[in-house]
């Protein structure tokens, strides 16, 4: 199994709702991601993840809300959104700290809309 | 800025032509890069990797090459095919301050068109 399962695929929401995006992988990887992807534009990190530890926040606002379960399980909770945080939000993970060539494996995403 | 960086937003090529898709980069002390192909509706894809002690490496029809000197990175396909349409992302490794896992900072993308 190679994959990076995300859910839900796709998710309307307003400025006052409360949601979680889900991410699992069942390739015994470590360290695990979560990048955001606005149209045309490259993925930007948001948080990493290592053995089930936050390790890197990129200065990313407190209404996203990471959480690691467990090492197969990433959640990302949502609270009080604005419309610019439309975007698609990836998962990632990784068997290990990257520059020891281990690949990146990414999920299909989640297309986020806020109204 | 971003410390990746790509030429063109746009590439067309013709079918079974060959295609070449380049990268800039500025952090010289990045020593590990990826190539992504990202299809519609699709989470990027690995295609092939690099370390900074090679400058080449090949994979089945992709080759990627690196110029450390001009900090310079290109994603080579051979044969285009219909299927190679795709925006195609370089990253480079992120190293971050006190060890644990690092993260990947993406090249701005070229959207690659095949014309039959």
């Amino acid at each position: 199994d190679t994959e990076v399962t995300q859910t839900p695929k796709h998710l309307v929401m307003g400025m006052t709702n409360k949601k979680s995006l889900k991410c699992e992988q069942h390739m015994g990887h470590r360290a695990m991601y979560w990048y955001k992807q606005k149209a045309k534009k490259p993925p930007e990190l948001m948080f990493v993840y290592s053995y089930e530890k936050l390790s890197i926040n990129e200065s990313v606002p407190s209404r996203f809300s990471p959480e690691c379960p467990n090492s197969s399980l990433l959640n990302l909770h949502l609270h009080a959104l604005q419309p610019e945080d439309s975007a698609l939000y990836l998962c990632a993970s990784s068997s290990g700290v990257l520059r020891s060539n281990e690949k990146l494996f990414f999920g299909s995403g989640t297309q986020l809309s806020v109204l | 800025g971003e410390s990746v960086g790509l030429h063109l937003p746009t590439l067309s090529v013709q079918e079974g032509d060959n295609s070449i898709i380049n990268c800039a980069y500025s952090n010289s002390a990045s020593d590990y890069f990826i190539w992504y192909k990202q299809e519609s509706g699709k989470g990027p894809q690995f295609i092939i990797d690099i370390r900074s002690n090679m400058d080449k490496r090949q994979g089945q029809r992709v080759t990627v090459l690196l110029n450390k000197t001009v900090k310079h990175l290109s994603l080579q396909i051979a044969a285009t095919q219909p299927g190679d349409s795709a925006v195609y992302f370089c990253a480079e490794n992120h190293s971050y301050s006190g060890g644990g896992a690092d993260g990947l900072t993406f090249g701005k993308g070229t959207h690659l068109i095949i014309q039959p």
